[in-house]
């Protein structure tokens, strides 16, 4: 259980063009989910927490114009790169939160890895 | 907010040998850690997690403490084996902040055969 997939799982795009992933939670229902962004060798990198129904809330430092996020069902959330750059390549990464207990539990999606020429 | 330091960045250690990572945290709210593996080219997978009403856990080769007085806590992989490989990121978080972790920066463990 608790499974995660994204889609696409690579993308390569020409500079200027949009590129929508999909993050969807497969056997549970996610009323948060999160979107990371993962430079080589490094840590993760939160951008924005998605809740269902609601806007996203983004980390400073992230442009919500530049990164769209759509969380419309409690199983699918969506992150737009708009007018895509270069330096927006990167390994992106989704994650959603099961409520289990007293906690939360994380659960990842496999990755999307975009490259801008 | 929230600081998590995790050592050591790199483990080397030989087949059925024992790894030690180790994280501390700033934050005394955290209430949840939970340990992720990380395969090259894919997600994070979570491993094991504990929260902060237990000391320890344990699911087979995987064991994790917590020390809430000093703020920190440990992954401990016992009999080692090379698809133990990885990088592995410890993370904390506590109820009341809209779920989010922070993670730390990540330790690449090499299992040598």
């Amino acid at each position: 259980g608790a499974v995660v997939s994204q889609h696409p799982s690579w993308v390569i795009c020409k500079s200027g063009t949009s590129v929508k992933i999909e993050c969807r939670s497969l056997d549970f229902q996610a009323t948060t989910m999160f979107w990371y962004r993962q430079f080589p060798k490094q840590s993760l990198m939160l951008m924005a927490t998605s809740n269902e129904g609601s806007k996203a809330t983004y980390e400073q430092g992230v442009e919500k114009d530049k990164f769209l996020i759509n969380h419309a069902s409690l199983t699918l959330s969506t992150l737009t790169v708009t007018s895509a750059h270069p330096e927006d390549s990167s390994f992106y990464i989704c994650s959603a939160r099961e409520l289990r207990g007293r906690g939360e539990t994380q659960y990842f999606g496999p990755g999307t890895r975009l490259l801008v020429l | 907010g929230e600081n998590v330091e995790q050592h050591p960045s790199t483990l080397s250690v030989q087949e059925g040998d024992s790894a030690v990572i180790k994280c501390t945290y700033s934050d005394s709210a955290s209430n949840y850690f939970p340990w992720y593996k990380q395969e090259l080219g894919k997600g994070p997978q979570l491993i094991i997690d504990i929260r902060s009403n237990v000391g320890e856990k344990k699911d087979q080769r995987i064991a994790v403490t917590l020390n809430k007085t000093a703020k920190h806590f440990s992954l401990h992989i016992t009999e080692t084996q090379p698809e133990d490989s990885a990088v592995y990121f410890c993370a904390a978080s506590y109820n009341t902040n809209a779920g989010k972790s922070t993670f730390g920066d990540g330790t690449t463990l090499t299992v040598k055969p």
